[in-house]
Formats: structure tokens, C-alpha cells, sequence
């Protein structure tokens, strides 16, 4: 079943603003991931976090693994139209059989001009 | 794009009946995978493979089978489709099973009556 918890569901914001959203879990994981979604279409990788404690940016973009392991967080600056979608974490469970991926399910990001 | 196709794009069909969508990857990964995504639920995965005639069940199997007798196909049927699997149903390739870093398809949009 699900074991990540990603918040919020969603949110509406101006276009200027910073985003903040994360993903906590009561389970260890190896890997976080971020995943947008535009509508209509699959996602799309944007960061990867493979060390506890790494904090890595792309463009607009910055992530953290969080340094328990079990929690991760995606910070978009000066948001802009083309930011909205949905975004997902995803991780890698540390110990688990297998190493498929579990999704965070989703906060949908609205922008207001 | 990560030269991925799948099809069909669209299907609606009626309860009881086969159905089989076809993912095509122009990629040469070993790696493919098959989710589907609901609202609330997020991406769950169905079955993976991790080469030709190399498959295995995923998070929610069941009423699901595989094949990949090629590389660049992965086949996923419904042998009985009820209401329950309308989804939208996403491919991706992977370069291994560690990285958690996919490409994904656009999506197959499933209703069944």
C-alpha cells in the first residue's frame, strides 16, 4: 500500500511565488525522486536525491533527502504559468525485495496570473 | 522524448472483455515497467520486466498479465476487464533497476462500461 504521505494535495498560488511541498514517510528510503505531470502527458523526471542530507537544484528547482532518510522536499522559486501540473515524490525503499519505486500521490499546483 | 510509444491511446470498452495495450520503446532498455494512475492513489505499478521473457508482478497484479518477447514491446492485458481497471495506465524504460529514474510514456486512457 501507500507508504508516502505528500503534501499538500494541492495548491493555488501567484505567479512570483515560492512553493514548497514534501514527502514523509514512517519507512526508511535509498532514493527520492521528483516527478512533474502536464496534463495529458506522463512525468517527467526533475531531481534525484541518492545521499541523505543532499540537497540538489535545477534551474527554479531544489530538493533535500532528508537527513532521517524519510523525508524529502521539492522548493520552486518565482513560480511561472508553465510550473503548473502535478508534481510527485517517489522513493526507493532502503531494504525492500524489491527496488520499484513507491509515488507520493500527487499535489496538483495552480497558478494564478 | 525517451522514444516511447504506447498504444492504444484511447480505448473504451465493456465489461468482460480482453483488452491489450502495447508499449514500444525505440530505446534498447532492458527495464520496463507498467503503472496505472488514479486520482488519490497516485502511480502504482503492475508488473515490470527487466528483460525479454523476465516479468514480474508488481503492486496491484492482480487481473493483470505480461509479455515481452522483444525488448522494445511490453504487452499488458486485461484477460476480463471490469470497471475497476478505468485508468490511465503509463509505460516507462529504465537504464537499470536501481537508478529509480524513468521515462515514461504518454498514457493509455482505459474506460470500461
Amino acid at each position: 500500500g501507500q507508504q508516502l504521505n505528500q503534501s499538500p494535495q494541492s495548491m493555488f498560488i501567484q505567479e512570483g511565488e515560492d512553493v514548497s511541498m514534501n514527502c514523509t514517510s514512517s519507512s526508511i528510503f535509498n532514493t527520492w525522486l521528483w516527478y512533474k505531470q502536464d496534463p495529458g502527458e506522463g512525468p517527467v523526471l526533475l531531481i534525484a536525491l541518492y545521499k541523505a542530507g543532499e540537497l540538489t537544484s535545477n534551474g527554479r528547482l531544489t530538493a533535500q533527502f532528508g537527513i532521517t532518510r524519510k523525508d524529502s522536499f521539492l522548493n520552486i522559486s518565482a513560480s511561472i504559468p508553465s510550473d503548473v501540473g502535478i508534481y510527485f515524490c517517489a522513493g526507493q525503499l532502503a531494504g525492500a525485495r524489491s527496488r520499484q519505486l513507491t509515488f507520493g500521490s500527487g499535489t496538483q499546483l495552480t497558478v494564478l496570473p | 522524448d525517451a522514444g516511447i510509444t504506447q498504444s492504444p491511446r484511447h480505448k473504451v470498452t465493456e465489461t468482460g472483455t480482453p483488452v491489450t495495450l502495447r508499449c514500444h520503446q525505440t530505446e534498447n532498455h532492458r527495464y520496463m515497467y507498467w503503472y496505472r494512475q488514479d486520482p488519490g492513489h497516485g502511480l502504482r505499478l503492475i508488473h515490470y520486466s527487466y528483460g525479454v521473457k523476465d516479468t514480474d508482478k508488481g503492486e496491484v497484479s492482480d487481473g493483470y498479465s505480461v509479455s515481452r518477447s522483444k525488448t522494445e514491446d511490453f504487452l499488458l492485458t486485461l484477460e476480463s476487464a471490469t470497471s475497476s481497471q478505468t485508468s490511465v495506465y503509463f509505460c516507462a524504460i529504465s537504464r537499470g533497476p536501481d537508478t529509480g529514474e524513468l521515462f515514461f510514456g504518454e498514457g493509455s486512457r482505459l474506460t470500461v462500461l
